[in-house]
């Protein structure tokens, strides 16, 4: 089984701080890891993605992401916010590739990012 | 980039009626998804869809709940006899083959009274 945990379900940060979006995974498998941001009135949007390659991913708009296996962790950070990075944050396990595909996600950290 | 499209945005239907939530995904997609969100909880998996049958469903997804792919496009959701706790936002999604990332559309905000 599988199961995503996002510490905090409100992050609130002044423009230009580091933000930082907690997450602990548990899976019984090499797990694929994803962060995903929700817009209001809009779908989910990936971010950015681990699936076994480097540690330190990259994604959209200036965020990234380390996998540390040690610490069950993939959590998400931008070095400086912006006002258009306030939305919400969901981080999702997936057990891998193949036809199921099924994502398991965590509650979602909503960022507000204040002028 | 492409979208998949989801109708209606919102649905507001008495309990017991039946509602169908319709998506069209992206044309070259071939495995297609729903999660729902109740508010203030997670997305949770209901079920997947491949080769017009269902490969995977959760729990969730009861005898109350079917979807199908009709004509080769839209890709739609039903509930046949609709709960108070059926009350979610409804998100569609898709994937091509060899691609991992999975395309959402913005959901349908299902009400039931």
């Amino acid at each position: 089984a599988q199961s995503v945990t996002q510490l905090g379900s409100h992050v609130s940060v002044s423009e230009g701080a580091l933000v930082l979006l907690r997450c602990n995974y548990s899976s019984s498998v090499p797990p694929y890891l994803f962060w995903y941001v929700q817009y209001p009135n809009q779908g989910l949007q990936l971010l950015l993605k681990y699936t076994s390659a480097a540690t330190l991913v990259k994604g959209i708009n200036g965020f990234e992401a380390e996998f540390k296996k040690s610490e069950t962790s993939f959590h998400l950070t931008k070095p400086s916010a912006h006002m258009s990075d306030a939305a919400e944050y969901f981080c999702a396990v997936s057990r891998g590739g193949g036809s199921n595909y099924k994502l398991t996600f965590g509650k979602g950290t909503l960022l507000t990012v204040n002028p | 980039e492409p979208e998949v499209t989801q109708t209606p945005s919102h649905q507001v239907t008495q309990m017991g009626q039946e509602v169908i939530l319709r998506c069209v995904p992206i044309s070259n997609h071939l495995y297609f998804y729903w999660y729902r969100q109740i508010l203030g909880q997670k997305v949770e998996f209901l079920v997947s869809f491949y080769n017009n049958e269902i490969s995977e469903k959760s729990e969730i997804f009861d005898d109350q709940f079917s979807v199908e792919r009709p004509d080769g496009s839209n890709f739609t959701l039903k509930i046949r006899s609709t709960k108070l706790e059926d009350s979610a936002m409804y998100f569609c999604a898709g994937r091509g083959r060899t691609n991992e990332k999975l395309f959402f559309g913005s959901g349908t905000q299902l009400s039931v009274l």
